[in-house]
């Protein structure tokens, strides 16, 4: 199956920085991906939807300038989490279904730890 | 809009037979996703079936859908203590958007 990459894998950073989240799509392009988060022993919440070339689609309750979106070319997108804080610890995981396909593939995730 | 239920957990003995079983309330959903999730990684793609089957078999794997009754189930024949994950399954909802069950942790014992 196709691949999905994130970078980094883990990260910990101070309450207050911003932290970018990228995500890959190796061996294919992918118009549309997106983005979810995973609390520990609990189901993923997709939080948006990236286009590229175009805005991101947030979900209800989503805050948009907190997680801000950027899907620059038909194989990256950028999650990047603005002002940390403690609450938003947890496992950014993003996926990329193939173009044209009901195939989708994840990345391995990001485990995001505000201090 | 759709929500998706699992069982939280199962546990069993190398060898043996696993149901995971799942169910929605969407009945347009189009189609549906087994995915696994080991520790600390992202999820595997393990199958799906279009909503217009009754069945899809892969391997040890063997999907089953009731459509009547929104009913999903994943079948792993000959479990080995590999296959200890959790196990998810997910509905789109709409073109590509996954709407994903609580997630059923599969515990396979020696």
């Amino acid at each position: 199956g196709a691949v999905v990459s994130q970078h980094p894998s883990w990260v910990i950073c101070k309450s207050g920085t911003s932290v970018k989240i990228e995500c890959r799509s190796l061996d294919f392009q992918a118009t549309t991906m997106f983005w979810y988060r995973q609390f520990p022993k609990q189901s993923l919440m997709l939080m948006a939807t990236s286009n590229e070339g175009s805005k991101a689609t947030y979900e209800q309750g989503v805050e948009k300038d907190k997680f801000l979106i950027n899907h620059a070319s038909l194989t990256l997108s950028t999650l990047t989490v603005t002002s940390a804080h403690p609450e938003d610890s947890s496992f950014y995981i993003c996926s990329a279904p193939e173009r044209h396909s009901y195939e989708q593939y994840f990345g391995p995730g990001t485990r995001l730890t505000v201090t | 809009g759709e929500d998706v239920e699992q069982s939280l957990f199962l546990s069993v003995r190398e060898g043996d037979s696993s149901v995971i079983n799942c169910t929605y309330t969407d009945s347009s959903s189009t189609y549906l996703y087994w995915y696994k999730q080991e520790p600390g990684a992202g999820l595997q793609l393990l199958t799906y079936i279009f909503s217009n089957m009754d069945m899809k078999q892969d391997q040890r794997l063997t999907v089953l859908l009731n459509k009547k009754d929104k009913h999903l189930s994943l079948r792993i024949a000959d479990t080995q203590t590999g296959d200890s994950a959790i196990y998810f399954c997910a509905a789109n909802t709409g073109f590509q958007k996954l709407v994903f069950g609580t997630g059923t942790r599969l515990l396979v014992s020696p």
